[in-house]
């Protein structure tokens, strides 16, 4: 089945304490993204990545780090996480360029809490 | 810069109801046009999708969208819905071109009641 994986689901944290959030997608997809969706602001993309050691700054980029050492995965990396930080995580993926492709698939969600 | 408006924050309608869902759009150039629906603890899920030729889009659950340019809108209507529907729904846009970055708006409760 084709799907995008978030890791974990939920994550409760302190401030400070570096955490990863995993995401994995099987469908050979180049672009990949991370949003957060915070309420009264929908959705608001913090990193992308174009393809494997291609990544590039959202909207909202400060306080995150992406990687992209295979093309499947695509972590979010929080250094030291705030309660600012708090929010409802989602990674997105799709094909490639280009009008058909520019499909975006989303994960099912990272609910994370920094205290 | 790309934008989207999403005027009504809470659409509470009676089941069987018909319903309309408004997006507002600014672009000056041309571009794709999303509905994504986000049931209660779930992922995104694509509605429809305009990205060129007929300006009247269908989806999935019975679910349509009209493209009006002069207008900039993708206003999101459904004849008749069900408790199931009960969602939020966000409108995004994306600009033509080589950038695959959406803008969301900031999203529209449908409560759909007995």
């Amino acid at each position: 089945e084709a799907q995008v994986t978030q890791n974990p689901r939920y994550l409760i944290t302190v401030t400070g304490k570096k955490l990863t959030v995993t995401c994995s997608q099987n469908m050979n997809h180049e672009y990949m993204s991370w949003y957060r969706q915070d309420p009264g602001l929908g959705l608001r993309q913090i990193y992308y990545s174009m393809n494997v050691e291609v990544t590039d700054k959202g909207d909202v980029p400060e306080g995150y780090k992406v990687s992209r050492k295979e093309k499947r995965n695509f972590p979010l990396i929080l250094e030291s996480p705030s309660p600012n930080q708090t929010s409802l995580y989602f990674c997105a993926s799709s094909l490639g360029q280009g009008e058909a492709k520019n499909i975006q698939y989303f994960g099912a969600g990272t609910r994370l809490s920094v205290l | 810069a790309q934008s989207v408006t999403q005027l009504d924050s809470q659409v509470p309608v009676f089941e069987e109801a018909p319903v309309e869902l408004r997006c507002n759009y600014s672009s000056s150039v041309s571009v794709y046009l999303f509905w994504y629906v986000q049931y209660p603890n779930q992922g995104l899920q694509l509605l429809l999708k305009y990205l060129s030729g007929s300006t009247l889009v269908k989806g999935i659950n019975g679910f349509e969208a009209e493209f009006n340019k002069s207008q900039t809108s993708f206003h999101l209507r459904k004849p008749s819905v069900h408790i199931s529907d009960t969602a939020e729904y966000f409108c995004a846009v994306r600009r033509g071109g080589a950038t695959n970055k959406l803008i969301f708006g900031t999203g529209t409760l449908l409560a759909v009641q007995p």
